[in-house]
């Protein structure tokens, strides 16, 4: 049980353009999802938190109007990147939370984004 | 500012073997403690967590152990098999929030 995907694993897209990413809890409803990105050799830095139904709460210096979240079922987030450029490039992982209190998080595969 | 560390982005050991995969935190305002697995170009799996109420846990062959005075926390995997190379994270939540702050990992490499 606890599975999440992702979908795409791997994209590629042009400087300008938008990307969007999905994250799906397959087997639980996921009251909460977390967005993250690893860039080479460094640790997973969280984005965003989205609550289903709710907007999502951003981290410091992470700009909401460029990754847009939308949590609006309790088994499907998104990740928009918009007006994508190369220094977006990285490796985007999300993670869903069964319930309310629990503190695991089940992560998705990933995504790998390059921006040319 | 890095509140979890893992000072060593390393490790080999030998198949059969103790591996002890090290931990360091700044912040006491943590309530539990975790350790997932990761795979290139996969997302992290989860192994074991600790509560911070606790100083130890132990899970087949993985056993956390937590120093709270010392804010420093271990994983113990005994005994060490191929299939347990991969980098290792450890991550621990803040009180009364949803996040997980990870710490910078350690590739563990366990050779035969």
């Amino acid at each position: 049980g606890a599975v999440v995907s992702q979908h795409p694993s791997r994209v590629i897209c042009k400087s300008g353009t938008s990307v969007k990413i999905e994250c799906r809890s397959l087997d639980f409803q996921a009251t909460t999802m977390f967005w993250y990105r690893q860039f080479p050799k460094q640790s997973l830095m969280l984005m965003a938190t989205s609550n289903e139904g709710s907007k999502a709460t951003y981290e410091q210096g992470v700009e909401k109007d460029k990754f847009l979240i939308n949590h609006a079922s309790l088994t499907l987030s998104t990740l928009t990147v918009t007006s994508a450029h190369p220094e977006d490039s990285s490796f985007y992982i999300c993670s869903a939370r069964e319930g309310f209190g629990g503190y695991e998080q089940y992560f998705g595969p990933g995504t790998r984004l390059t921006v040319t | 500012d890095q509140q979890v560390k893992q000072n060593s982005p390393s490790l080999s050991v030998q198949e059969g073997r103790i591996s002890i995969l090290n931990c360091d935190y700044t912040n006491s305002m943590f309530d539990y403690f975790l350790w997932y697995k990761k795979y290139p170009a996969e997302g992290p799996t989860f192994l074991i967590s600790i509560s911070s109420i606790k100083d130890k846990n132990e899970d087949g062959r993985f056993t956390v152990f937590l120093n709270k005075s010392a804010k420093h926390l271990s994983l113990h995997i005994v005994p060490s098999q191929p299939g347990d190379s991969a980098v290792y994270f450890c991550a621990a939540r803040p009180y009364n929030t949803d996040k997980l702050i990870f710490g910078t990992g350690t590739r563990l490499q366990v050779f035969p």
